[in-house]
């Protein structure tokens, strides 16, 4: 079983759905960080939650430590936030999920 | 500081040949990391510097590979005699602590024919 686990893998949404994209880790962390990656392009960061919930445009993230859960929601999804989305924990080194890839048809 | 840089962005070489990829980190980050993404993937883990130090190294990382980080700065990963299953993407990221936002390079592409 993988450390890191995210679910759905593959997420296909209308234009102005609100997606949630879920994280599950087996291991003690120090941070979350939710990714961004689009095809062909680099990584970038969205958030890192160590505790509670972060906003940022219409990107929210969440973490439940006793649970060691992690949601990153997107409200009124777009084209544009078609890409494949990574949870990353911090363990010392940072372990990666497999990714969700989400694709946003207009 | 424009971010983490990877150099080259692309590489196409015959397998057995050796290979190397530059990082440069931000530069106040003491933290560099060292993935491998193909394609479909999540990045798998090869390895990390803690200034000039490395301190893990994957078990996925064979003996030809290697990585350095001589003045805590800068870092090199050198494949030697690669092979068809070492294409892949190879992604630096850097960071100062573990509870700080993690930069990502570009990557480099590697294609061994």
């Amino acid at each position: 079983k993988n450390e890191v686990e995210q679910s759905p893998q593959n997420l296909t949404a209308q234009e102005g759905e609100f997606i949630t994209i879920n994280c599950s880790y087996s291991v003690g962390i120090s941070a979350l960080h939710w990714l961004q990656q689009h095809p062909g392009g680099g990584i970038v960061s969205l958030f890192m939650l160590s505790s509670g919930k972060k906003k940022h445009g219409r990107l929210i993230a969440t973490i439940n430590i006793q649970e060691k859960h992690s949601s990153l929601h997107i409200t009124a999804s777009h084209p544009r936030d078609s890409a494949v989305y990574i949870c990353a924990v911090s363990t010392g080194k940072l372990i990666f999920g497999q990714g969700t890839t989400l694709q946003v048809k207009p | 500081d424009t971010g983490v840089s990877q150099d080259p962005r692309h590489k196409i070489t015959k397998r057995g040949q050796n290979v190397t990829f530059r990082c440069d980190p931000i530069s106040e980050h003491n933290r560099l990391y060292w993935y491998r993404q193909t394609l479909g993937q999540g990045p798998e883990f090869l390895t990390y510097f803690q200034n000039e130090a490395q301190l893990e190294k994957s078990r996925l990382l064979s003996d030809r590979f290697s990585a350095e980080r001589p003045k805590g700065s800068f870092s090199t990963l050198e494949i030697q005699r690669t092979e068809q299953g070492d294409s892949a993407m190879y992604l630096c990221a850097s960071c100062d602590s573990m509870n700080t936002e993690a930069f990502f390079g570009q990557g480099t592409r590697l294609t061994v024919v």
